[in-house]
Formats: structure tokens, C-alpha cells, sequence
């Protein structure tokens, strides 16, 4: 059964660096992980997607291990901006499947 | 920057009534996805076309929620008749490769 699982919450302080875990134990060898932030009212917006190793770009970074099976989302030195609801959604295939997602709540 | 358009943003009705959403993809995006998201919870896929051809609908009720894209262009979800479980925030995405979705700002639909 194709499941992703993440922690259902998180808090930090300003300036951290925040790690988001996504649990994907079925993942096949060709499926990929996008990672998604979301605010109240919004719809998901693009943040990072990886297949393998590791990805960066202006906003985050994504580390994926050799066995694939899971991967963190890593979001440098956070504001209060960056509180909202982060998705991990994964290919299975040709099936879709978004975790729960993760309140992230920023503190001053 | 392009984006997914989608009307109306808000949309209030009774149970046994009819409704519709509207989505545009971002142009030359030819993969267009509909979503349901239960306030709490990740978007659950509904509907995914490729053009005007359906791809999976697997989880789309068929008794009361279709979903058309004529011209493989922008689409339409209805649902007929709206439930009070349906109450739920109604998102479309495109995607130019089928890898890296785009979302709209999404309907939230209120049954009463």
C-alpha cells in the first residue's frame, strides 16, 4: 500500500534551519518526491522536487538516501513567512499520493 | 508569471444541488489534475487528463462528480447532486512534463 507519512507538526525559532521528514517506504525506482508549501486559504505552491542524492535551490534543499525510503526537506535559516503546511507528494507509480503534511510554525 | 486560474474561489450551496468548477492550466501545459482537500488533510487526486483524455480517475465518485476538458485546454468539475461531505477546498494543477505540478488558488465549496 503506497503511504506517505510525515510528522504532523513542527516549531522553530527564527534564523534555523529547519529539517522536514517524509516517510516513503514503497517507493519504486522511477517514482520522485516534489515537496509543496501551502497557506490557509492558498493553493500548494512549488518548492523542490528530487528523484536521488541531493537537490538545491534558491529556497530549499531536499536529501534523499541511497535507499530512497525516505527525504528531508531542508529549509535554511526560516522567518516568520515560512509558517504554513508543507506536502510531500510522491510518484508511485502512476499513482499520486500527498502525506498529511506538516504545520511548520516560525517563532520570533 | 503564468498561473492556474480557477473560479469561482468561493461557492456556497445546498445539498441536491447542482455545482461547477471552473479550472484554466497555465498555456502549453497539456497535463491538467483535480484535487479535493479536506480541511486538515493533503490533496486527495481526483481526476488527471492528459489533453482532452482522462488518465486516472479512479478515485472521482462517478455517480455525482464528472469532469471534461473538450479542447485539452481548460476543464470543468462538476458535481451533481453536492452532498454535505463534499464540503472541501476543490483544486486544479498543471503540469508541461506530468512531473512538476502547478496549482491554482483553488474553490472552497460549502454544502449546507
Amino acid at each position: 500500500l503506497a503511504k506517505t507519512t510525515q510528522p504532523i507538526s513542527m516549531d522553530s525559532y527564527e534564523g534555523q534551519e529547519v529539517n522536514i521528514t517524509c516517510s516513503h517506504n514503497n517507493i519504486a525506482t522511477n517514482d520522485y518526491i516534489t515537496w509543496y508549501q501551502q497557506f490557509p486559504s492558498q493553493g500548494p505552491r512549488f518548492i523542490i522536487q528530487g528523484y536521488k542524492t541531493k537537490v538545491t535551490n534558491e529556497v530549499a534543499s531536499l536529501f534523499i538516501p541511497a535507499d530512497r525510503k525516505s527525504s528531508t526537506l531542508s529549509l535554511p535559516r526560516v522567518s516568520l513567512s515560512d509558517t504554513a503546511v508543507y506536502y510531500c507528494l510522491v510518484t508511485y507509480g502512476n499513482k499520486l499520493v500527498f502525506g498529511a503534511g506538516t504545520i511548520l510554525r516560525v517563532k520570533s | 508569471e503564468a498561473e492556474v486560474a480557477q473560479s469561482p474561489r468561493y461557492k456556497i450551496t445546498e445539498k441536491s444541488q447542482a455545482v461547477a468548477f471552473w479550472c484554466d492550466p497555465i498555456s502549453g501545459h497539456a497535463t491538467l489534475y483535480w484535487y479535493r482537500q479536506i480541511l486538515g488533510q493533503g490533496p486527495e487526486l481526483l481526476v488527471q487528463f492528459q489533453d482532452e483524455s482522462v488518465v486516472d480517475d479512479s478515485q472521482l465518485p462517478k455517480d455525482r462528480f464528472s469532469a471534461e476538458r473538450l479542447k485539452g485546454v481548460d476543464s470543468t468539475l462538476k458535481i451533481q447532486p453536492a452532498e454535505l461531505g463534499d464540503s472541501a477546498m476543490y483544486l486544479c494543477a498543471s503540469s508541461r512534463d506530468s512531473k512538476t505540478q502547478y496549482f491554482g488558488p483553488g474553490t472552497r465549496l460549502l454544502v449546507l
